[in-house]
């Protein structure tokens, strides 16, 4: 079974200084792995996806994150946080590739960045 | 931009009313999810669709919940008799269906009862 545990509920940051969202995940297979961030009242919009390839994924709006197998985690970073980086971020598992059949959401991080 | 399009935004029922809510997919995909999000919760998967088929209806409540994807149309998740414990946030999300391709979520319609 598939199941992705967020490691905080609030992160909170000042303007210009480091983003660390942690995630850890369980799966019985080969898994993607996705972080989508929640603007409020709007849909999910992705932000970058793993699939097996390259183990450290860029994805859009300067954030990133590292696979990384024997640790079972996927944590998302970014340099430097800005203030419309503050929203809610979801850790995202598929056993495959997120196309077929269903994803399996962790319960959110909501992260609030200080001028 | 064709996105993920769901209306209504907002809708609001009283108890026991019908609720419908409508999905258009991207253009070009054939696959649509729809997804329920819970006040402080993540999103929580209830049915896949392809046009004409409903392949996994696992996270589907047994009862009052229905969803279709015609060949013509937008697909519809229906709520009938709808109960205060209905409200929430739905979600639905469409993908091409082809290996690696992510699913791409619409705004969502938030439901409130009465």
């Amino acid at each position: 079974a598939q199941s992705v545990t967020q490691l905080d509920s609030h992160v909170s940051v000042s303007e210009g200084t480091p983003v660390l969202l942690r995630c850890n995940y369980s799966s019985s297979y080969s898994p993607s792995l996705f972080w989508y961030v929640q603007h409020p009242n709007k849909g999910l919009q992705l932000l970058l996806k793993y699939t097996s390839a390259a183990t450290l994924v860029k994805g859009i709006n300067g954030f990133e994150a590292e696979f990384k197998k024997s640790e079972t985690s996927f944590h998302l970073t970014k340099p430097s946080a800005h203030m419309s980086d503050a929203a809610e971020y979801f850790c995202v598992v598929s056993v495959d590739g997120g196309s077929q059949g269903n994803l399996i959401f962790g319960k959110g991080t909501k992260l609030s960045v200080k001028p | 931009n064709a996105g993920v399009m769901q209306n209504p935004r907002h809708l609001v029922r009283r108890r026991g009313q019908e609720a419908r809510l409508r999905c258009s997919p991207m253009k070009g995909h054939s696959h649509v999810y729809w997804y329920r999000q819970l006040p402080e919760e993540g999103l929580k998967f209830m049915v896949y669709l392809q046009k004409e088929n409903i392949i996994d209806e696992s996270g589907m409540p047994k009862e009052r919940f229905s969803a279709e994807f015609p060949k013509e149309g937008p697909s519809i998740l229906r709520i009938q008799q709808v109960v205060r414990g209905d409200s929430a946030a739905y979600f639905c999300a469409s993908s091409s269906g082809q290996g690696g391709q992510p699913q791409h979520f619409g705004d969502g319609t938030r439901l409130s009862i009465l």
